[in-house]
């Protein structure tokens, strides 16, 4: 596709529920990111992919949040039993990983545990 | 562990004032230097970069960001702001060689009519 896509858009999710947010990447993009933003704060690295190996998982918060990439294209962010601290936008990120660093941002999944 | 500063939360101004932000980021090693804006409901949009090379980078939109290793910083500038540059704007390092961005915490622009 021209852009990343990242689905749903908006998400809201009781207290202990389960959540799974998409990201799809640009055609052909080798590297995948996942960031969190808070509110008033910048995007924190979550996890990175490179194809459909996991290389960096250092950022997740907890091992309530799983990220995979089974095909090296589309990537999926789950998180188990939410918590109000969970309550954040998702960002996700492509880049052709040729060295150009030319990172595509998705609009981002805004979720909200009530 | 690398992290980037943004020095304002919130810039208020007029249009056709002069715009900078600073950023100031704590790595010693070779960086990469980028400033992302983000407009209001869209996605984070990559302004311009720095990689090497002449240490003063011109960008979209009429932005340019000026690279001072001795001070760590890597200030955005705008001679002349309009209206539609009021965004939230990201300052951002890449450890050479390595893969994730780190963030600033992000400056708020509102330019006034």
């Amino acid at each position: 596709g021209a852009g990343v896509s990242q689905s749903p858009r908006y998400k809201v999710a009781k207290r202990g529920q389960d959540v799974a947010l998409r990201c799809d990447p640009i055609s052909g993009h080798v590297s995948l990111f996942w960031y969190q933003q808070a509110l008033g704060q910048g995007p924190e690295f979550l996890t990175y992919f490179q194809n459909e190996a996991q290389l960096d998982k250092s950022g997740l918060p907890s091992d309530r949040f799983f990220a995979e990439r089974p095909e090296g294209s589309v990537s999926t962010l789950k998180i188990q039993r939410t918590q109000q601290e969970d309550s954040a936008v998702y960002l996700c990120a492509s880049s052709s990983g040729q060295g150009d660093y030319g990172y595509t941002f998705g609009s981002g999944t805004r979720l909200t545990v009530v | 562990a690398q992290s980037v500063s943004q020095h304002n939360h919130h810039v208020i101004l007029s249009e056709a004032a002069s715009l900078e932000l600073g950023c100031n980021y704590s790595y010693g090693g070779t960086v990469n230097l980028f400033w992302y804006v983000q407009y209001p409901g869209q996605h984070l949009q990559l302004l311009l970069k720095y990689f090497s090379g002449d240490p003063l980078v011109k960008g979209i939109k009429g932005f340019e960001a000026e690279f001072i290793k001795s001070k760590f910083s890597f200030n955005l500038r705008k001679p002349s702001v309009q209206w539609s540059d009021t965004a939230e704007y990201f300052c951002a390092a890449l450890q050479a060689a390595g893969n994730k961005l780190t963030f600033g915490g992000g400056t708020r622009v509102l330019v006034k009519p």
